[in-house]
């Protein structure tokens, strides 16, 4: 079955600078690669996602690229605010059901 | 905006005692999903439910797991007999079509604790 593996699970980054968490997986049927940030008590949100036929995706400071020949994807976050401070999972998906990483616990120091 | 809902937000058990985990998915959702997550952990996935059946499942949802969409809007997971391993947060999400072609939306948790 699927497997995917997350890195880093700690990263702290000062306010404004950039934030890169990077995935690889292991089932190559896997099409969809959501991203989802998990703030204390509450369940995942979905923040962005991307599909097997698109390279990179971005979404104001968020963006995602995907490599499928390396089987590699990657959130990078930009010019970091005290409020993207969180827990974000990777995780990748065939149809029925999503896998997740282990998860990348991510603080914006002052 | 809708949103999943769960009920109750913690669950306190015994050991060996039956638990019922209740979910209301988005309305016009058709793919519903447990999944849980043990404390620091990773959220795994546990079952799939669509069309009134399991479409599928993980190895952790074994013969003591059950699910139930009993009426047009909860969707229940069942564990019959709880074990201490059991304790975690478990989250319900629904999505209009598969998984793998439409956001799942995900509700705030159940914590269950099983002493």
């Amino acid at each position: 079955g699927e497997n995917v593996e997350q890195h880093p699970s700690t990263l702290s980054v000062q306010e404004g600078d950039s934030a890169v968490i990077k995935c690889t997986y292991s089932d190559s049927a896997s099409n969809y690669f959501p991203w989802y940030k998990q703030e204390l008590g509450k369940g995942p949100q979905l923040i962005i996602d991307i599909r097997s036929n698109v390279g990179e995706k971005k979404d104001q400071r968020i963006a995602v690229t995907l490599n499928k020949t390396a089987k590699h994807f990657s959130l990078h976050i930009t010019e970091t605010q005290p409020e993207d401070s969180a827990v974000y999972f990777c995780a990748a998906s065939t149809d029925d059901k999503i896998i997740f990483g282990k998860g990348t616990r991510l603080h914006i120091l002052p | 905006e809708p949103e999943v809902t769960q009920t109750p937000s913690h669950q306190v058990t015994q050991m060996g005692q039956e638990v019922i985990l209740r979910c209301v998915p988005i309305s016009n959702h058709l793919y519903f999903y447990w999944y849980r997550q043990i404390l620091g952990q990773k959220v795994e996935f546990l079952v799939s439910f669509y069309n009134n059946e399991i479409s599928e499942k993980s190895e952790i949802f074994d013969d003591q797991f059950s699910v139930e969409r009993p009426d047009g809007s909860n969707f229940t997971l069942k564990i019959r007999s709880t074990k201490l391993e059991d304790s975690a947060m478990y989250f319900c999400a629904s999505s209009e079509v598969l998984a793998g072609k439409s956001e799942q939306f995900f509700g705030p948790g159940t914590r269950l604790t099983v002493l």
